[in-house]
């Protein structure tokens, strides 16, 4: 059973559409994130969010927006897709109560088209 | 701000040889330390973590990682790389402040010859 979840896996969709990847944990997490994966580039953070409360942008937020609804539910939307992104995209999860060591648990992904 | 360095972007190494993936940091002070694995199609997965302590640290797969303070440097080490090892590995650094987030070097794909 998958502690976190990623939905869709796969998406190809075209420009000026509104997409959003859903991510879910079972982990009870208080701390959930969203990264991109471009090739060379690694891991950059768009937004993270500490509890439901709290929503924080990361390196990389324009063009991105999330909710949080719930502390096992993180969404991110991307109101007016565009091609440059195009990218896998991740989401992962860490409990700060572990004395806050920042180990991140991920999800297996989703591979985002923007035609 | 921390970053992190991976040198190559591409390794390919015989099954059976021994394997050294480099990483290096920049931080002011001794960070927390993470190397993962992202087989294809696949996930990122833990394969060990640095926090304090012994500068050698074990992880999962038979993979180890030494860290070095002088040389800002957590190379990750396997003694006989499998076909199975082949991904793509990422390093990661985290400052040991509330709040700080984890910072990842643009990874090396791994690939093996049989």
């Amino acid at each position: 059973d998958a502690d976190v979840t990623q939905t869709p896996r796969n998406r190809i969709t075209k420009t000026g559409k509104r997409i959003m990847l859903e991510c879910s944990q079972t982990k009870g997490h208080d701390r959930m994130y969203w990264y991109r994966q471009d090739p060379g580039l690694g891991l950059r953070l768009i937004y993270y969010s500490f509890d439901v409360k709290d929503i924080n942008k990361g390196e990389i937020s324009d063009g991105y927006s999330v909710s949080r609804q719930a502390q096992a539910k993180f969404s991110l939307s991307l109101e007016s897709a565009i091609p440059n992104q195009t990218a896998l995209y991740f989401c992962a999860t860490s409990d700060f109560s572990t004395s806050g060591r920042l180990e991140q648990f991920f999800g297996p992904g989703t591979r985002l088209t923007v035609l | 701000a921390q970053s992190v360095t991976q040198p190559d972007i591409h390794i390919t190494v015989s099954e059976g040889a021994s394997l050294e993936l480099r990483c290096n940091y920049s931080y002011g002070a001794t960070p927390y330390l993470f190397w993962y694995v992202q087989s294809p199609g696949q996930g990122l997965q833990l394969l060990l973590k640095y926090f304090s302590g012994d500068t050698l640290v074990q992880g999962i797969k038979g993979f180890e990682a030494e860290f070095k303070r002088s040389q800002s440097s957590f190379n990750l080490r396997k003694p006989s790389v499998h076909w199975s090892d082949a991904a793509e590995y990422f390093c990661a650094v985290g400052a040991r402040v509330a709040g700080n987030m984890l910072t990842f070097g643009g990874g090396t794909r791994l690939m093996v010859k049989p």
